[in-house]
């Protein structure tokens, strides 16, 4: 069974400034794909940027990118420019790739401050 | 495009009792999952529907059940509350089953008194 680790439990960054987020996951299969959402307290959850294992490119969404690593098995996501809207529950997921629905694994979340 | 709509947004039942919610996903959306979110376990997977039929199913015991109607609504029903379903219950919807996105909508608080 795969799990998805998120070693940080709480974050905080300055506003304006960059933040990392990290994010490991243990899975034996060599095709998946690996999610962040943000849930903010207004409590839906947000898609913020999506990557796929066999894509070497990492993901881009305006401020939020990420560092895959896959051989290291490695997700973490990058906030540049940080702003207070920014401010939420931060998850990492993963999907296992092949036609028949496959439930997504989430993490335990870090949740992210942003100060003024 | 509407978005995912769960309804009702809170419930509070006693022990013992039963509950359904409901999920309306995105308009051509066939995938509808569940999910529970406490603050001690997380997000746990409770099943996935996909053209009326459960196409996966998380850990959870027979109390917890749903469908999906032919319009691809669904329902999730728990039977005999117990205090530890208190949750939040997500319900989401994707395009397909192969790696598109997760689209939640905003929950349905259940406290179980």
């Amino acid at each position: 069974a795969q799990t998805v680790t998120q070693s940080q439990p709480e974050m905080s960054v300055q506003e304006a400034e960059t933040v990392t987020l990290s994010c490991t996951y243990d899975t034996s299969e060599s095709d998946y794909y690996l999610f962040w959402y943000k849930q903010p307290p207004s409590r839906q959850m947000i898609l913020v940027i999506r990557q796929e294992a066999y894509k070497q490119q990492n993901a881009t969404e305006n401020r939020f990118s990420v560092n895959f690593q896959k051989a290291a098995k490695s997700f973490s996501l990058k906030i540049s420019d940080s702003q207070l809207g920014d401010a939420a529950m931060y998850f990492c997921a993963y999907r296992s790739a092949g036609y028949y629905g496959q439930n997504f694994v989430f993490g335990p979340g870090t949740r992210l401050s942003v100060l003024p | 495009k509407a978005g995912v709509t769960q309804t009702p947004r809170y419930l509070i039942k006693t022990r013992g009792q039963q509950v359904t919610l409901s999920c309306s996903p995105i308009s051509g959306h066939r995938s509808v999952s569940w999910y529970q979110q406490t603050p001690g376990q997380g997000l746990q997977f409770l099943f996935e529907y996909f053209s009326e039929t459960q196409r996966n199913k998380g850990n959870f015991p027979g109390r917890f059940s749903g469908r999906q109607f032919s319009n691809s609504r669904s329902e999730m029903n728990v039977s005999t509350l117990e205090l530890g379903d208190s949750a939040l219950y997500l319900c989401a919807s994707s395009s397909s089953p192969e790696g598109a996105p997760l689209h939640f909508g905003n929950g349905t608080r259940l406290t179980v008194t």
